[in-house]
Parts: structure tokens; C-alpha cells; sequence
């Protein structure tokens, strides 16, 4: 089975700090995601990537960067953490289209 | 209008009961479509995808309608364990993906 590992399942962080999570998937694949999941809104994509070193933005990158330095592992970054980023964040990856996703376990962040 | 609609529910059944949800898309061009499953507080789990001929798997029928723009779910001969969110996601080419906010079906004995 694929498996998606996200680094850690629950955070807290003050607003301001600069926050790092870590997806790292041990298929081979080339497409990674990373979503943000709010009740009422479900899933909005915030960055994709289909490459290692490539990245594109989704719905709602702002405040968000990530890195892809390999090709298993795909980071997402809050430059500087505020309240309204406090939600669940998954990770995604699949091995091509039209394949469906497998997902990891998610980090549910708390920005206070 | 959201690209990808659901009634987010809840469907309240009984066990045993046959239970169908159906999810709109906004754009025409649409190419994959698939259901997943989320439980409280898990990640979503994929399902089913969903192709134009419909496709089933066991107690789960999933099926496309392309000239109405939906896609549903029909589940037979619901057990607790069917208690879940289900969201559908729909592929409008490359690699976006939209997922529908989901609808919270509860089964009870």
C-alpha cells in the first residue's frame, strides 16, 4: 500500500512563527499536494508539485511556500503563522492522472 | 456557484437501508471523477473512482451522468460502519482536483 507520512499530527504555534510540515511519500510518485480542509469548505488546494525542484500554486497560496528537494518528500511552509491558518492540512500524492490520491494522516494546526 | 456541490447532510438511516448522494460539477469539461470516505477526524480514503459506464463494488454503485453534470453514490443495504463523510472530487484536466465539502451519512441500528 501506499502510504503518505505527515510529520506530525497535532501542532500549536504562535502567530508569527515560521512553520514547517513534512509529507514524505514512499511510492515513487510524482504528483505531491498539499490541501487545507475547513468545515464548510472542504478541501482548497494550496500548492502542488509534479516534479522534484517544480511547484505550482493552487486556490490559496498566499502566506504558504514549499520546497520539493526530493522527490519523496514535499514541505509546506507558513512564512509567518496567523490565526486564520489554524486548520487541518493534508498532504496528498498520486502516481498520474486519472488516478485518485492517497492521503496522509493530516496536522491539525492551532496558530494562537 | 461552487465548482463541485454536495448537500452536506446529514442522512440519518437505518440499518439495511438503501442510501444515495449525488454531487453537481460546474465545468462541462471535467474528465475523472471519484468518491471518498472520510471518518471523524481521518484523512479521506478513496472509494471508488467513478467512470462512464458507472461502476460498482460490492454494496457501493457509483455512477456519472455527463448531460446533467453529477455523479452519485448509491449505497445497499447500509451497515454502521458506513458512517462516515463522503466527498467527491472531480478532475477538470491536469492536475486540478476539486473536492466537494462532503455529506455526513449516519446509520443507525
Amino acid at each position: 500500500d501506499v502510504k503518505v507520512t505527515q510529520s506530525s499530527r497535532y501542532l500549536v504555534k504562535r502567530t508569527g512563527e515560521k512553520v514547517f510540515l513534512e509529507c514524505v511519500q514512499d511510492m515513487d510518485h510524482e504528483n505531491m499536494f498539499w490541501y487545507r480542509q475547513d468545515p464548510g469548505l472542504g478541501l482548497r488546494l494550496i500548492y502542488f508539485s509534479y516534479d522534484v525542484k517544480m511547484k505550482e500554486k493552487g486556490d490559496i497560496p498566499e502566506g504558504y511556500s514549499v520546497s520539493r528537494e526530493k522527490k519523496e518528500r514535499f514541505s509546506l511552509i507558513l512564512e509567518s503563522a496567523s490565526t486564520n491558518q489554524t486548520s487541518m492540512y493534508l498532504c496528498a500524492s498520486n502516481g498520474g492522472f486519472p488516478l485518485g490520491y492517497t492521503f496522509g494522516s493530516g496536522t491539525r494546526l492551532t496558530v494562537v | 456557484r461552487k465548482e463541485v456541490e454536495q448537500d452536506p447532510g446529514p442522512f440519518n438511516v437505518p440499518e439495511g437501508a438503501t442510501v444515495a448522494f449525488n454531487c453537481t460539477y460546474s465545468n462541462s469539461a471535467s474528465q475523472s471523477f471519484f468518491w471518498y470516505r472520510q471518518d471523524c477526524r481521518k484523512e479521506p480514503k478513496l472509494l471508488m473512482s467513478v467512470y462512464s459506464s458507472g461502476n460498482e463494488d460490492g454494496r457501493f454503485t457509483a455512477q456519472l451522468n455527463r448531460a446533467s453534470q453529477y455523479i452519485s453514490l448509491l449505497i445497499r443495504d447500509s451497515k454502521l460502519s458506513d458512517s462516515a463523510t463522503y466527498l467527491c472530487a472531480v478532475n477538470t484536466g491536469g492536475f486540478k482536483t476539486i473536492f466537494g465539502a462532503g455529506t455526513r451519512l449516519f446509520v443507525k441500528a
